[in-house]
């Protein structure tokens, strides 16, 4: 049981240019989150997913799109990166239980992205 | 929207002293969630707080909820270097889905 992964560990972008960061969780998690942390920030909200197929943007999504073709997978996308996206990124899952009102997040290692 | 904030931004203390954290949302919250992130590592979940005045206690750790449900605290009874980290709260406005807005985080710093 892996629990959340994610890939890359580290990236290095030229401004301009794109990629897709992959999240993936083995829980059967029905809600699917990006969160990017900069120092000084705590954790802002890029994008969620409380289902396969749908996605909802969060307090930062400008400049960041996502999909959710699969219930297991996240993926976040930078079209054209700058040097703002500089940051540490964290997916993360949780479960609405049934009767459970409240659940925790469970975090993935994180991205180091760097845009120069 | 919904701002959550912590006090201090830093601590540092030295073995044995006490620490605590202060959280303060601009809204009502159904629940407050607290998460520490160890140096280079990711939130994990600590423990969750539903109700008005609720007190919660994990060990040297005690949470606490405010009555008005706007406010939360973590206290650490005599720190230990395993407690470095940066500790963020995380609030929940009702019927938002669990979709959190976490505090801005206290690191703290325990020297020997």
């Amino acid at each position: 049981n892996a629990g959340v992964t994610q890939t890359p560990k580290f990236r290095v972008l030229k401004t301009g240019q794109s990629m897709t960061l992959l999240c993936a969780q083995d829980m059967n998690h029905e809600y699917m989150y990006w969160y990017r942390q900069d120092p000084g920030m705590g954790l802002r909200l890029i994008h969620y997913s409380v289902g396969e197929g749908t996605t909802a943007k969060g307090e930062v999504p400008d400049g960041y799109n996502v999909s959710r073709l699969k219930k297991q997978n996240f993926l976040l996308g930078l079209e054209s990166a700058a040097p703002s996206q500089t940051s540490v990124y964290f997916c993360a899952s949780s479960y609405p239980g049934q009767g459970v009102l409240y659940y925790e997040q469970y975090f993935g290692p994180g991205t180091r992205l760097t845009v120069t | 929207g919904q701002q959550v904030m912590q006090i201090p931004q830093y601590q540092h203390v030295q073995e044995g002293e006490d620490f605590t954290t202060y959280c303060n949302s601009s809204t009502t919250l159904s629940n407050i969630q607290w998460y520490k992130q160890r140096p280079g590592g990711h939130p994990v979940f600590l423990i969750q707080l539903v109700k008005s005045g609720e007190v919660k206690k994990q060990k040297r750790l005690t949470f606490q909820f405010g009555e008005a449900k706007k406010n939360s605290s973590l206290h650490i009874t005599a720190t230990q270097t395993t407690d470095v980290g940066t500790y963020f709260c995380a609030g929940d406005k009702a019927g938002t889905a669990s979709k959190l807005t976490f505090g801005t985080g206290t690191r703290l710093q325990v020297t020997l």
